[in-house]
């Protein structure tokens, strides 16, 4: 069964502070993604990266930069976390090429920044 | 840039009555259009999902999105709500021309009465 893990489901972080939120796909997938979630915006792409060590940028990507050393693992880095960041954060994958295949998402993590 | 709107942030239905969610797109080629659902909690899995070919598509849990290029819409229905359909419905728009990006639309919550 195909499976996106994120590694919190929660996390309260003080303003300042580096955080990392960390995405593992386990089907050998191309494509990752990192999404915020906010109520009455539906969700937003921050970054995606189609390969190892590739990224690209999403709608929102101030304020965030993204690592991909391994193929199953896409990191999310919020280099000095603000009250704005505080959000759910959704992270996703999926295969190939096209835009028409599915994307398989993770149960996100609700930020809190304090 | 394509963009995708839904007008009802909630609706309530009693248990048994039908369901439309309305989505509408604006992109400039024939969309890759989605519907996701978000039950509380999880994270978001696809309903059905469409590209060419019958504009009445079927997907899962008994639900049905019917395309409308005149219109640019691509609505929700369901003849039959169950109370486990209470969730967060997302339409998105996808577009090969920018990698394997998806567009969501802010979301409509359902809530069902008994």
């Amino acid at each position: 069964d195909v499976k996106v893990t994120q590694s919190s489901r929660y996390l309260v972080k003080r303003t300042g502070e580096k955080v990392f939120l960390e995405c593992v796909q386990d089907m050998d997938h191309e494509n990752m993604f990192w999404y915020r979630q906010d109520p009455g915006l539906g969700l937003r792409l921050i970054y995606f990266s189609y390969d190892v060590k590739m990224k690209e940028k999403g709608d929102i990507p101030e304020g965030y930069s993204v690592s991909r050393e391994k193929k199953e693992r896409f990191s999310l880095i919020l280099e000095s976390a603000s009250t704005n960041q505080t959000s759910m954060y959704l992270c996703a994958s999926s295969i190939g090429t096209s835009a028409y295949n599915e994307q398989f998402f993770g149960p996100g993590t609700r930020l809190t920044v304090l | 840039a394509q963009s995708v709107t839904q007008p009802d942030i909630h609706i309530t239905v009693s248990e048994g009555a039908s369901l439309e969610l309305r989505c509408n797109y604006s992109y400039g080629a024939t969309p890759y259009l989605f519907w996701y659902v978000q039950s509380p909690g999880q994270g978001l899995q696809l309903l059905l999902k469409y590209f060419s070919g019958d504009t009445l598509v079927q997907g899962i849990k008994g639900f049905e999105a019917e395309f409308k290029r005149s219109q640019s819409s691509f609505n929700l229905r369901k003849p039959s709500v169950h109370w486990s359909d209470a969730a967060e419905y997302f339409c998105a728009v996808g577009d090969n021309n920018a990698g394997n990006m998806l567009t969501f639309g802010g979301g409509t919550r359902l809530m069902v009465k008994p």
